[in-house]
């Protein structure tokens, strides 16, 4: 089936150490999005990336970094920097520049939580 | 830079009661406006869209949403709510000559009671 996977879907992590969350879509989107859902305040944007090897900050995007090496893939490393990383983690795609042809699609999410 | 409001936070009906969530921007330009909806458990699903024309939008399970420009709304509306619509819903903009950027709301939870 064609979607994104993202994983794994829960996360424990220690302060200090850093993580990666993996996303993979293989819907042949040139576009990926990270974002970041906390309880009232929304999904919040990370980074973006609209080609392979180029990507850009979000709203959010410290503490945070990303590679787009692939298409398909666009792994998000949540560093010891975060001040409050834990949250929900969405991963999204889209073929190109959101328009009327296109939209957003997400994962299911990652939950990471620092202990 | 373009940012959304939704202003209610939290929204509780019974079945068969009429829906609205409220949804506001800022930004001047052309923009692009969408409803996501997300089910307990499940991802984030597109509800409906407006890019251009007709300013009434329907979307899936009975849903619709009208883009008034010059009040800066895209307000998500349902005659009558079923149980099944309790989720969180989220409001988003684009705005395609400034940023490819789609930004959300905070979200509106709504629940319904049988």
């Amino acid at each position: 089936d064609g979607g994104i996977t993202q994983s794994p879907k829960y996360l424990f992590r220690k302060e200090g150490q850093n993580v990666t969350l993996s996303c993979e879509q293989n819907l042949n989107h040139d576009a990926m999005y990270w974002y970041r859902q906390d309880p009232g305040q929304g999904l919040r944007l990370i980074y973006y990336s609209q080609i392979v090897n180029d990507f850009q900050k979000g709203d959010i995007a410290e503490g945070y970094s990303v590679s787009r090496e692939k298409k398909e893939s666009f792994p998000l490393t949540v560093t010891s920097a975060q001040k409050n990383p834990t949250a929900f983690y969405l991963c999204a795609s889209s073929i190109g520049q959101v328009g009327p042809r296109d939209t957003i699609y997400f994962g299911e999410g990652s939950w990471l939580t620092v202990v | 830079a373009q940012s959304v409001s939704q202003h209610n936070h939290h929204v509780i009906l019974s079945e068969a009661a009429s829906l609205e969530l409220g949804c506001n921007y800022s930004y001047g330009g052309t923009v692009n406006l969408f409803w996501y909806v997300q089910y307990p458990g499940q991802h984030l699903q597109l509800l409906l869209k407006y890019f251009s024309g007709d300013p009434l939008v329907k979307g899936i399970k009975g849903f619709e949403a009208e883009f008034i420009k010059s009040k800066f709304s895209f307000n998500l509306r349902k005659p009558s709510v079923q149980w099944s619509d309790t989720a969180e819903y989220f409001c988003a903009v684009n705005a395609p000559y400034n940023t490819d950027k789609l930004i959300f709301g905070t979200g509106t939870r709504l629940q319904v009671f049988p």
